[in-house]
């Protein structure tokens, strides 16, 4: 189906461990991001993409890693998960740098124990 | 500086009647876009509106309408005739054009929780 994929849709992980979160998205947007959403705070961005190897750090960058090796996925990775990194994280593309809306994947809810 | 402000964490309206969500803004640029999106309780993020800060006509979408006041750096969401179903929370954000650094990233608001009742 064409659209923005995102795997798992659920994920409970223990402190100290790798998490990698999977967007994949079928229209060859350029433009893609990722944000957490935590009650108090809104959607605040993690990180963004212009293009495949084009990647830079948003508000909230600590303890994330992005890459993108082809243009429809963006992975990102929790190098040694926390606590605080419990949340709903959302992947979103856009086909223009702006005066178009994103598109969000259904996220995903992550619970560090 | 918060760039997007909703005012009102939550708002109740009866099934039928309109209902206004408040949404102000704050950028020095001259081009930027103007969106809402509605979250259910499912989780998900749709895209409602969208509102070009050159468009001259406040922007329409079935029940939604965006009440565009550029002067006063305000974009409120007008839903008519609410059903059960808007029930949900709605986030204002705005986009800015690149700049450097900021690569046309979304800003949002903190939202706004509606309730629709019979």
């Amino acid at each position: 189906d064409a659209g923005i994929t995102q795997s798992p849709r659920y994920k409970i992980t223990e402190t100290g461990r790798q998490v990698t979160l999977m967007c994949h998205q079928t229209w060859s947007h350029s433009y893609m991001f990722w944000y957490r959403q935590d009650l108090g705070h809104g959607l605040r961005l993690i990180y963004y993409s212009a293009a495949a190897d084009i990647t830079d750090k948003g508000e909230v960058p600590d303890g994330y890693v992005v890459s993108r090796s082809k243009t429809e996925n963006f992975p990102l990775t929790l190098e040694s998960a926390t606590r605080s990194q419990t949340s709903v994280y959302f992947c979103a593309s856009s086909d223009r740098p702006h005066n178009s809306p994103l598109h969000f994947g259904n996220g995903t809810r992550l619970t560090v124990t | 500086a918060q760039k997007i402000t909703q005012t009102q964490p939550g708002m109740f309206v009866q099934e039928k009647e309109a209902v206004t969500l408040d949404c102000t803004y704050d950028t020095s640029d001259p081009s930027y876009g103007l969106f809402w999106y509605k979250q259910p309780s499912s989780g998900e993020m749709i895209f409602l509106i969208y509102q070009g800060s050159y468009d001259q006509q406040n922007a329409t979408e079935g029940r939604y309408s965006l009440n565009f006041q550029k002067a006063r750096k305000s974009a409120n969401l007008v839903i008519s005739a609410s059903q059960l179903g808007d029930s949900a929370m709605y986030f204002c954000a705005m986009r800015e054009p690149l700049r450097g650094s900021t690569l046309g990233r979304l800003y949002f608001g903190r939202g706004t929780q509606l309730t629709v009742w019979p």
